[in-house]
């Protein structure tokens, strides 16, 4: 059990189209779910969290008018990088969990989405 | 905000028992130790948690001093597909919900 999915694996578009990731908890609810970035050689950067039905919150640092986070159901998020450009070009990973409440929660994650912009 | 502390690299021989330590001297009381294991161009895999003292699984131990300032990952008789980045982290609460703050990992290069 726990399994999330990413769709697509990855993705290659012009700069200045937007591109849609999709995560998917495939055998749970996810209350929450997370969305990283990792560069190459480099460790997961967290962009913001997210809440089934609401906002969600960006970290520092991160432009949530670029990056669009949408939590529609229990089982689905979605990442939307508007407006892409080459230092957009990453690893996007998100990961679910069924509740909101406790470390204890463990992170399950997707695969991956590799992003690369021209 | 809890921060950990691990080598930066570890080598070891196929069927050598591999133990990483992770310092984090900032625990908070409630916050939870999870280990992760990330394969390149892969999303992390889960290994294994706990709180205190020991915890054993399919794959691993995880050992926990009474402080808690520190754990320790055992995994016992690696194999070269052991070879990846495993990630020491503790939870933050931030915006209502724990996130997990990846640190640096241990990259482990398993030798034939």
């Amino acid at each position: 059990g726990a399994v999330v999915s990413q769709h697509p694996s990855r993705v290659i578009c012009k700069s200045g189209t937007s591109v849609k990731i999709e995560c998917r908890s495939l055998d749970f609810q996810a209350t929450t779910m997370f969305w990283y970035r990792q560069f190459p050689k480099k460790s997961l950067m967290l962009m913001a969290t997210s809440n089934e039905g609401s906002k969600a919150t960006y970290e520092q640092g991160v432009e949530k008018d670029k990056f669009l986070i949408n939590h529609a159901s229990l089982t689905l998020s979605t990442l939307t990088v508007t407006s892409a450009h080459p230092e957009d070009s990453s690893f996007y990973i998100c990961s679910a969990t069924r509740t909101s409440g406790s470390s204890a929660d463990t992170q399950y994650f997707g695969p991956g989405t590799r992003l690369t912009v021209l | 905000l809890a921060k950990t502390t691990q080598p930066i690299s570890m080598d070891s021989y196929e069927g050598q028992e591999v133990n990483i330590t992770c310092s984090h001297n900032n625990i908070a009381t409630n916050d939870y130790i999870t280990w992760y294991q990330q394969f390149p161009s892969q999303g992390p895999r889960f290994i294994i948690q706990g709180y205190k003292t020991k915890v054993t699984n399919e794959v691993a131990s995880l050992f926990i001093p009474a402080d808690r300032k520190s754990s320790t990952l055992s995994l016992p008789r690696v194999s070269l597909s052991d070879t990846a980045v495993y990630y020491c982290l503790v939870g933050d609460s931030g915006a209502g919900s724990y996130q997990l703050t990846f640190g640096k990992g241990t990259k482990l290069s398993v030798i034939p």
